[in-house]
């Protein structure tokens, strides 16, 4: 398995403008979860998904943040317009039913210029 | 409420020498309980869980953790540290019932020939 795959690797972006992040959870995982990181907050978890449904995402900064799964192999975390306070890795995790832990993709570094 | 602390932001050890991590939690109900490990520029590795049983835990790289439910900690323990171990350590727990993870702040291990 190729594991959880996130895209692009790196964005650099100007304030305003869209950004989009990719994620393919791992076959079979029926949770992914989106998270942030940086210096100051560590790692927050921004949203959480069972079954392509959005159960909680109370951690979602504000609404220039917005995420979709369409189908089980594939979501996206959107930002617009993209500030530079939004600058941090994002992560992505998938979780198969019943088990414990997650899987993290290699993450998404966005600089906001 | 589920929350973790890491005491020490940084740990600094000799190679060959012991090299423990230090790490408390607070749950209302049974805990799960993880280690993962972060290298430059990677996403969150898995390094071992507690969910029951054996509260001595044996994972990845020839890490172990010990679960102590009475001081609410599971540090995680290598007795032999190597320089290739230096990277960012976080402890993680779950709630039995619950889906959601939360991360300690982390700890930066440094492992010098």
């Amino acid at each position: 398995d190729a594991g959880v795959i996130q895209s692009p690797r790196h964005e650099v972006t100007e304030m305003g403008q869209e950004v989009t992040l990719r994620c393919k959870p791992i076959s079979g995982h029926n949770s992914l979860f989106w998270y942030r990181q940086t210096m100051m907050r560590g790692l927050e978890l921004l949203i959480y998904f069972n079954n392509n449904v959005p159960i909680d995402d109370s951690g979602m900064p504000e609404d220039r943040f917005s995420a979709k799964m369409p189908n089980a192999s594939f979501s996206t975390l959107k930002i617009q317009p993209s500030e530079p306070r939004d600058s941090a890795v994002y992560f992505c995790a998938s979780s198969p039913r019943g088990q414990y832990g997650y899987t993290f993709g290699s993450g998404t570094r966005l600089t906001v210029v | 409420a589920q929350s973790v602390a890491q005491p020490e932001d940084q740990v600094n050890v000799a190679e060959g020498n012991p090299l423990t991590v230090k790490c408390t939690y607070s749950v209302s109900g049974n805990p799960y309980l993880f280690w993962y490990v972060q290298y430059p520029n990677r996403g969150l590795q898995f390094l071992l869980k507690y969910i029951t049983g054996d509260n001595l835990v044996k994972g990845s790289y020839g890490f172990e953790a010990e679960f102590n439910k009475s001081q609410t900690s599971f540090h995680l323990k290598k007795p032999s540290a190597l320089v290739s171990d230096s990277a960012l350590y976080f402890c993680a727990v779950r709630d039995w019932d619950d889906y959601k993870l939360s991360f300690g702040a982390g700890t930066t291990v440094t492992v010098r020939a």
